[in-house]
């Protein structure tokens, strides 16, 4: 079946620091990639998204590129602020079809 | 645009007393609706996939007895919680899915449910 693993947590991190949130995942096929974010006590947002290998995904500075040999669609941000903390989902998809979410990575930042 | 409503967003309950959740897609027809359940400092698990006007699938493991889906419209869901016990506390967040065409679920701020 689908699975998505991605890195365990928590992460601190100092504001402005380089952040990484290891994702991979195994599926038959070829899904779409998500990222998704939940701030406390909210739902979730999607963060950015990735339809086929190559593709990167953007938005507020995060970025996610598909790697169909590794499998993989890692987080990456530059320079993180303290609005960035949060818990990061990373989750994968075919379709109109339900999504599978990895296990979340609580992401604080300190000033 | 694409905004996913639920209500109510909290709700205490007495054991044995059943919930309603809505679930609204304000700005667009939603072909699917989805609904999770989240446990603290865990992932979202799906419960069950609704599609308007036929029966909901539920997940290996959901009791469908218990958590009942309607999907009337193209723009609501509800999730009941029948005999809520205490073990049903939870987060419930629903999504929604505009179609075929555009891969992409929109989710709901979700529903804290305690049961006391």
């Amino acid at each position: 079946g689908n699975s998505v693993t991605q890195m365990e947590g928590p992460v601190t991190l100092s504001e402005e620091a380089f952040l990484t949130i290891n994702c991979t995942y195994t599926a038959t096929g070829y899904p779409s990639l998500f990222w998704y974010v939940q701030y406390p006590g909210e739902g979730l947002q999607l963060l950015l998204k990735a339809t086929k290998a190559d593709d990167k995904g953007s938005n507020k500075g995060f970025e996610a590129t598909y790697r169909k040999e590794t499998t993989s669609f890692h987080l990456e941000k530059g320079s993180v602020q303290v609005s960035d903390s949060a818990v990061y989902f990373c989750a994968l998809g075919f379709g109109n079809e339900k999504l599978t979410f990895g296990t979340g990575t609580r992401l604080t930042i300190i000033p | 645009g694409a905004v996913v409503s639920q209500h109510p967003s909290w709700v205490i309950c007495k054991s044995g007393t059943s919930v309603k959740i809505e679930c609204r897609s304000l700005d667009f027809q939603a072909t699917t609706m989805f609904w999770y359940r989240q446990f603290p400092k865990q992932s979202l698990m799906l419960m069950a996939t609704s599609n308007e006007g036929s029966k909901a699938t539920y997940e290996q493991g959901v009791e469908k007895d218990k958590f009942l889906i309607n999907h009337a419209s193209l723009t609501l869901s509800t999730l009941t919680v029948t005999s809520a016990h205490p073990e049903d506390s939870s987060f419930y967040i629903c999504s929604a899915s505009i179609g075929r065409v555009r891969n992409e679920q929109f989710f709901g701020p979700g529903t804290r449910l305690t049961v006391l």
